[in-house]
């Protein structure tokens, strides 16, 4: 399997702008977790799915931020609008199982907001 | 809210020392993983511990679990410079979410 997919591995943009970042959980498993991870605040659980459904979205800071997951091979995470103290590293990770198990994290997004 | 306090937050060593990393709680989790990410990359799973004194090991890593399941220990024998990144605990959430609450994480520098 390709594990978890990222993309873009970097994005530059201007405070302001719509950034959409996007995910491919690996095939089969039913969870899905969007992070981001900061120097000062370590790593952060933003929002997480269990077959396509949000679970547990208190993590996401604000309304500027949202999470969609239309079908079990894809999910985005859109911050709209961007500001700079969103720049840091946006992670996807899956799960084959709802409970437990191993998390397989992607490569990550650098978000840069300038 | 469940949080989880790693400690030391970095540690720069010698080639060949040992060294022991902290992971403690006030919460207990139904089990603990202990993650390793290197620099550009997504966090990696190294171990789950979920009973309360299990202890692991996984080459010259050794990995202990709580009694009480609040707290957790990695220690590295004779580290070498492949050893070097961040370290990370993350407890499992006891509810039915199987939700990761992670530490801060502990950055490990290991030199030649």
């Amino acid at each position: 399997d390709a594990g978890v997919i990222q993309s873009p591995r970097h994005e530059v943009t201007e405070m302001g702008q719509e950034v959409t970042l996007r995910c491919k959980p690996i095939s089969g498993h039913n969870s899905l977790f969007w992070y981001r991870q900061t120097m000062m605040r370590g790593l952060e659980l933003l929002i997480y799915f269990n077959n396509n459904v949000p679970i547990d979205d208190s993590g996401m800071p604000e309304d500027r931020f949202s999470a969609k997951m239309p079908n079990a091979s894809f999910s985005t995470l859109k911050i709209q609008p961007s500001e700079p103290r969103d720049s840091a590293v946006y992670f996807c990770a899956s799960r084959r199982t709802q409970l437990g198990g191993e998390q397989y994290f992607g490569p990550g997004t650098r978000l840069t907001v300038t | 809210t469940q949080l989880l306090e790693q400690s030391p937050q970095f540690l720069s060593i010698q080639e060949g020392e040992n060294l022991t990393v902290y992971c403690n709680s006030s919460s207990v989790f139904s089990s603990l993983q202990w993650y390793r990410q290197e620099p550009g990359e997504g966090p990696v799973l190294l171990v789950t511990v979920v009973t309360g004194g299990e202890v692991k090991k996984l080459k010259r890593l050794t990995f202990q679990f709580g009694d009480a399941r609040k707290d957790s220990s990695l220690h590295i024998t004779a580290a070498q410079p492949g050893d070097t990144g961040l370290y990370l605990c993350a407890g499992v959430s006891g509810s039915n979410t199987g939700k990761l609450i992670f530490g801060q994480g502990t950055t490990l520098q290991v030199k030649p």
